[in-house]
């Protein structure tokens, strides 16, 4: 079935380090690709997002680039602040009419001073 | 706009009781989806519906029940509480499927004792 792989957290960066948190999907069709971001005590928001191969998201400074050919969604940002800190999911949504999202683990990323 | 709001926030629960979490939303959104996150698990499905009137099963619907009388609401029930229900349940919405954002409430925290 299809699934969503992140890898094991948590990640711990200085101020101003390269961040890389990889994605890999396995899934049936061409399912649109997503991150989503979970701060301290809050709900999910949505980070970005890629709805066919080669495309890439981008906001606030994160990019991820729908790689078909190695089904991966890997999330990059080239100088993390501490207000960055909160757990990253990778998702997929199925192919179809219904909207379902299957999600990743999650990856906690503490950035420090 | 306020969104996707949950009631209750927090709620602690007996074995065996019941009760019902209810989700709504102000975007006149068709799709909503009742997800469960766990440590180490990401969010999963547990019922989802696409439009007023309808619903069905996600990923992990066993103890659950839901209902969408209503387009901007959808209720989730637990008619018979057990520890393993213990979770943080997030309620989330979309206008489209498969490519659309999903928008999260806020969350509500369960425990069955």
């Amino acid at each position: 079935g299809d699934s969503v792989t992140q890898m094991e957290g948590p990640v711990t960066l200085s101020e101003e380090a390269f961040l890389t948190i990889n994605c890999t999907y396995t899934a049936t069709g061409y399912p649109s690709l997503f991150w989503y971001v979970q701060y301290p005590g809050e709900g999910l928001q949505l980070l970005l997002k890629a709805t066919k191969a080669d495309d890439k998201g981008s906001n606030k400074g994160f990019e991820a680039t729908y790689r078909k050919e190695t089904t991966s969604f890997h999330l990059e940002k080239g100088s993390v602040q501490v207000s960055d800190s909160a757990v990253y999911f990778c998702a997929l949504s199925v192919p179809g009419n219904t909207g379902k999202l299957i999600f990743g683990q999650g990856t906690t990323l503490q950035v420090k001073p | 706009n306020a969104g996707v709001t949950q009631t209750p926030k927090f709620r602690v629960l007996k074995t065996g009781q019941s009760m019902t979490l209810l989700c709504a939303q102000d975007m006149n959104h068709e799709y909503m989806y009742w997800y469960r996150q766990d440590p180490g698990m990401g969010l999963r499905l547990i019922h989802y519906s696409v439009g007023e009137g309808t619903t069905a099963k996600g990923e992990v619907p066993d103890g659950y029940n839901v209902s969408r009388l209503k387009k901007q609401n959808f209720l989730l029930g637990l008619e018979s509480a057990a520890p393993s229900q213990t979770s943080v349940y997030f309620c989330a919405s979309s206008q489209l499927p498969s490519t659309d954002t999903q928008y999260f409430g806020p969350g509500t925290r369960l425990t069955v004792l």
